[in-house]
């Protein structure tokens, strides 16, 4: 069964500074990575998707990369603001033959804090 | 931009009662899901629904849940008897195709209180 486990599960950082959040998942056989944002009592944004056969994917000041053999998948938020205090979630489509799974499996989240 | 919508933002009911959660997915999307969100837990996947039948579900999706595209904009989550444990967050969300770049896009949420 699928896990996927996120660290560090809350991090506080000073505005400005770059940091990076880690995802790990059990099983490489996966059809695409996600990292999503989730403001308090909110729903879920889409930030950057990665398919399997890619190695990183940028947006802005997000870059998100996929090891898909070693199970990881890290986001780098360069040059952090207020405005990015969320919590961030990773999320695994798995790939399953003939069709790919339609489930998303998630992780717990890291709950960041960037203090002005 | 087009957007997923949920009603109602909160909901509270007594144990035993029936809840209807509803969502308008996005019009063009053909594919639509049902997660919840235990408070401080992770983001678990109940069911899929495409043409309208239930293509995938989890050990959480047992008979007391049921999903049903009522027309073509609702898309429902009916939980029959609600248990204090049901208390949690339910987001719907919708795709538009299979495709590996397709996401899913979710809407704000319904927090569902059983007392």
């Amino acid at each position: 069964k699928q896990e996927v486990t996120q660290i560090p599960a809350a991090l506080s950082v000073p505005e400005g500074e770059n940091l990076v959040l880690n995802c790990s998942f059990t099983d490489s056989a996966i059809y695409n990575l996600q990292w999503f944002r989730q403001d308090p009592g909110k729903g879920l944004t889409s930030l950057l998707l990665i398919q399997s056969s890619q190695r990183e994917q940028t947006s802005g000041r997000l870059n998100a990369s996929l090891d898909k053999s070693s199970g990881r998948s890290t986001l780098y938020i360069a040059a952090s603001q207020p405005g990015d205090s969320a919590t961030y979630l990773c999320a695994v489509r798995p790939d399953i033959y003939p069709n790919s799974g339609y489930a998303l499996n998630f992780g717990k989240g890291t709950s960041l804090l960037v203090t002005p | 931009e087009p957007e997923v919508t949920q009603t109602p933002s909160h909901q509270v009911t007594q144990m035993g009662q029936e809840v209807i959660l509803r969502c308008v997915p996005i019009s063009n999307h053909l594919y639509f899901y049902w997660y919840r969100q235990i408070l401080g837990q992770k983001v678990e996947f109940l069911v899929s629904f495409y043409n309208n039948e239930i293509s995938e579900k989890s050990e959480i999706f047992d008979d007391q849940f049921s999903v049903e595209r009522p027309d073509g904009s609702n898309f429902t989550l009916k939980i029959r008897s609600t248990k204090l444990e049901d208390s949690a967050m339910y987001f719907c969300a919708s795709k538009k195709g299979r495709g590996i770049t397709d996401t899913q896009y979710f809407g704000p949420g319904t927090r569902l209180t059983v007392l």
